[in-house]
């Protein structure tokens, strides 16, 4: 069973905090890794694809990078808005399959 | 375009009843995928189609599931009979070869 992992499973911050999560997956077999913004009552939305070992992407705020050798990638929102406050999901990729598995995600809230 | 589009949108059955759901993917995407969202099990994958060939429906529960995808703009999610634990948000999701999922709306299902 491959697991991922994403912690903390919630995150409650201040307006304009600087703020960070992880996901953990497994480190063989490694093919892609996505990230997902979803907001309540939505529908989930893509955010990042990573595949290279040390990817950094960038967008706008938001920026990930990538570790595959250790199975792990950190989201980072700089500067947090009301905005932001949503669940982020990470999804692994393993192999030759399309079949993504996803973490239970970490719910954050911005507070004003 | 539209996005993906998922009907109905909200579904309420009695234990017994068969349900179909139904999605049309966003238009040129060879991928489709149907997704069950529980609190218990988080976002889970029950089959994906390539190109309108199921290549993965290890993730369907049980037989009472089924998916067909006639055509590259139709796929239909039937369960039957239904039971109480079938109660989830369903989604579907397409993709353009192997890159970012864009998900429907999902369907609401409620099995009494």
């Amino acid at each position: 069973i491959l697991n991922v992992e994403q912690s903390p499973q919630s995150l409650h911050v201040q307006e304009g905090d600087s703020t960070n999560f992880t996901c953990s997956f497994p480190s063989s077999n490694f093919y892609a890794l996505h990230w997902y913004r979803w907001e309540t009552a939505k529908s989930p939305e893509a955010l990042f694809v990573m595949t290279l070992n040390g990817d950094e992407k960038k967008k706008g705020r938001i920026s990930a990078t990538l570790n595959t050798k250790e199975g792990y990638s950190y989201l980072y929102i700089k500067g947090s808005q009301p905005e932001d406050s949503a669940t982020y999901l990470c999804a692994f990729r393993g192999g030759a399959t399309n079949k993504l598995i996803f973490g239970t995600g970490t719910l954050l809230a911005v507070q004003p | 375009d539209a996005g993906v589009i998922q009907s109905p949108r909200h579904e309420v059955t009695e234990m017994g009843q068969e349900v179909t759901l139904r999605c049309k993917p966003i238009s040129g995407h060879d991928y489709l995928f149907w997704y069950r969202q529980t609190m218990m099990r988080g976002l889970e994958l029950l089959i994906y189609f390539n190109n309108n060939v199921p290549i993965d429906d290890s993730g369907m529960p049980e037989d009472r599931f089924s998916a067909k995808m006639p055509n590259a703009s139709f796929s239909t999610l039937k369960i039957q009979p239904s039971e109480p634990r079938d109660s989830a948000v369903y989604f579907c999701a397409s993709s353009l070869r192997e890159g970012e999922q864009f998900f429907g709306p999902g369907t609401r299902l409620t099995v009494l």
